[in-house]
This record gives structure tokens, C-alpha cells and sequence, in this order.
């Protein structure tokens, strides 16, 4: 149980041109979803946490109109990166939690994101 | 402010065994987790302490300290596919897992 679902799991797209990237959790009710950023040899940085029904909460310095975060459901969270740029370029990593008497998070697939 | 210190990157030989320590100083304590990343790929849970003493569970065992804010995950009779990133996490306060940058694992043959 606990599966979390990414997609896509790469995307390659150009300069200034949205990117939408969907993170579900398969067998349970997410109430959290956590969005994360990595680059390469880095460990994980948040960017910003959001529960099903509300407004996101973006960590400092994450641009909340140009990565648009979307909870509309207990199993579907999407984060929206506006305006690509190449410095948009990362590995992004979608986590749900809430599974009841869990405080884990349990982490979809990643997606790789090109910016050319 | 809130830390967490693990070495950037260990070698050890396939068969044999290593231990990976974590520091950790956050605000407030709901337990420390070890996740394995190998790369280019997302992270995968491997344990979760939040009482002091070691949980073991097949070739892997996490142990937890919180008077000292120090935890370490062993890892027994290593293998080549054990070779990847070990992540310490502690999750606060609130509920929100701070994470260390990561200690990469070199298994040699």
C-alpha cells in the first residue's frame, strides 16, 4: 500500500512555455502533499506543502506565481512551473502523507524537468 | 537553528559493514527517518525511530539517541546494489521533515 504516482516522469519543454506535473496517491487519502525540488548531488529542498482544499504553503524563496501548486483532491496535488526557464531545470519529487498512524511521507517516482 | 549533519560520502567492501551517523538539531522532535536514494531516482522510506534504541529489520538497523540528537542507520553484509544515497531526515514540530544533504555510499567489489 501507499503508492504515490508521478507524471510525466520526464519532460523536456523550451523557454517560457508551462509545465504541469501530476503527483496522485493510489491506494490512500493524502491529506498533506509535499512538493520538492532536487538538484544533482543535492539532498532534497522543499518548496512547498499543501493540504487537499487550500491554498499552498510555499517555503521561503519559492516563487508561489511562477510554481502554482494545486490540491484539489485527497489524491491529486499538481504543480504548475510557469514561464519555464533552463535555472528551471531540476529533478522534481512529489510526497503524500497522512496515511492515518503514519508520519511518513511517502515519495512518488520524481520528475525530470529540461528547460531548453 | 534547525540541522542535520551526515558525512558527504563513505566507501565500504561488498560483504561487510557500515554505519552512517546523523546529527540532528530541529525545533521540537516527532522522530528521525532514513530513506535510500539511488540516482536519479526519488528516495525510498528504510526506517522511522522516534523512541530511543536500534530497530532492526533484515540487513538494515536504525538506532536513535534523542538525549543526543544522534542517530545512525547499519547496514550489514553489503551488497553492489546497496551503493546509493542515504538520507537522515527529523521531522519537527510541525510535522515537517528537514533532511540532510545526504551521505553517498561507495560499495567496492
Amino acid at each position: 500500500g501507499a503508492v504515490v504516482s508521478q507524471h510525466p516522469s520526464r519532460v523536456i519543454c523550451k523557454s517560457g512555455t508551462s509545465v504541469k506535473i501530476e503527483c496522485r496517491s493510489l491506494d490512500f487519502q493524502a491529506t498533506t502533499m509535499f512538493w520538492y525540488r532536487q538538484f544533482p548531488k543535492k539532498s532534497l529542498m522543499l518548496m512547498a506543502t499543501s493540504n487537499e482544499g487550500s491554498k499552498a504553503t510555499y517555503e521561503q524563496g519559492v516563487e508561489k506565481d511562477k510554481f502554482l501548486i494545486n490540491h484539489a483532491s485527497l489524491t491529486l496535488s499538481t504543480l504548475t512551473v510557469t514561464s519555464a526557464h533552463p535555472e528551471d531545470s531540476s529533478f522534481y519529487i512529489c510526497s503524500a502523507g497522512g496515511l492515518a498512524g503514519h508520519n511518513e511521507q511517502y515519495f512518488g517516482p520524481g520528475t525530470r524537468l529540461t528547460v531548453t | 537553528g534547525q540541522n542535520i549533519d551526515q558525512p558527504t560520502e563513505m566507501t565500504a567492501t561488498e560483504g561487510a559493514i557500515v554505519q552512517i551517523n546523523c546529527t540532528y538539531q530541529t525545533s521540537g522532535f516527532n522522530g528521525l527517518f532514513w530513506y535510500q536514494q539511488h540516482a536519479g531516482e526519488a528516495p525510498t522510506f528504510l526506517s522511522y525511530n522516534v523512541l530511543d534504541g536500534l530497530e532492526e529489520k533484515g540487513r538494515f538497523s536504525s538506532f536513535l539517541s534523542r538525549s543526543k540528537g544522534y542517530s545512525y542507520l547499519l547496514l550489514k553484509e553489503l551488497q553492489m546494489k546497496d551503493s546509493a544515497s542515504y538520507l537522515c531526515a527529523s521531522l519537527d514540530s510541525n510535522y515537517q521533515l528537514i533532511w540532510g544533504a545526504g551521505t553517498k555510499l561507495i560499495i567496492k567489489p
